[in-house]
């Protein structure tokens, strides 16, 4: 079957550094997004991997390694307004996305 | 541009009652989608469209419906409500065309109770 497993909650300090890791098995592999929720808002678009290493975006990178079945999503000095549910999602062979269930991340002073 | 807009924001539904999602983009997607999402669990596709006058079948389908009449509009409709869809409805949009990968965007969702 297809899953996708990330951890269900994250604490972290403001202004330090936390990795979000995500597993995956797809049937087929065409990429790997990650998406920002903020409590009780939509998801929002993070970044796309689909070769493996490292994109950096500002103070956010993801990272893909398509021989593990891994990534992780990298958030640098970390800001209150970082605090939200970063979901992982998979694209299939059939260009559908299988998501997880979300990582809330929680930041504090 | 508003992007996706849907329609109702929030809804209590009475078991066995009808209802239809409203869900319509203005950034001129072929491709829509319909997830619902639980907590605890990952957003699930329930239908999706690659493009106007074409829909398929996701996940979850089971009690739902949905129609491409256009580009713009995708409505999705239960057509005797059921505890088991209390959920918070998302609608998407990507400028995929079948086999791309182009990014979804979402509509803000609905978050519908069924008593």
């Amino acid at each position: 079957g297809q899953n996708i497993d990330q951890p269900t909650e994250m604490t972290a300090t403001e202004g330090a550094i936390v990795q979000i890791n995500c597993t995956y098995q797809t049937s087929g592999f065409n990429g790997l997004f990650w998406y920002q929720q903020h409590a009780g808002e939509a998801p929002t678009f993070l970044s796309y991997n689909v070769l493996d290493g490292l994109e950096e975006k500002g103070r956010f990178s993801s990272f893909l390694s398509r021989s593990k079945g891994y990534s992780y999503l990298l958030l640098k000095e970390l800001q209150m307004k970082d605090s939200a549910s970063y979901l992982c999602a998979a694209m299939d062979s059939n260009y559908q996305l299988i998501w997880g269930a979300g990582t809330k991340l929680i930041i504090k002073p | 541009t508003a992007g996706i807009t849907q329609a109702p924001t929030s809804q209590i539904l009475a078991a066995g009652r009808s209802m239809t999602l409203r869900c319509t983009q203005d950034m001129r997607h072929n491709a829509m989608y319909w997830y619902r999402q639980d907590l605890g669990l990952g957003l699930r596709l329930i239908h999706y469209s690659n493009t106007a006058g074409t829909t398929g079948k996701g996940e979850v389908p089971d009690g739902y419906s949905v129609s491409r009449a256009n580009t713009d509009d995708f409505p999705l409709t239960l057509a005797s409500a059921v505890p088991s869809q209390t959920s918070v409805y998302f609608c998407a949009s990507s400028d995929s065309l079948a086999g791309d990968t182009d990014t979804q965007y979402f509509g803000p969702g609905t978050r519908l109770t069924v008593l």
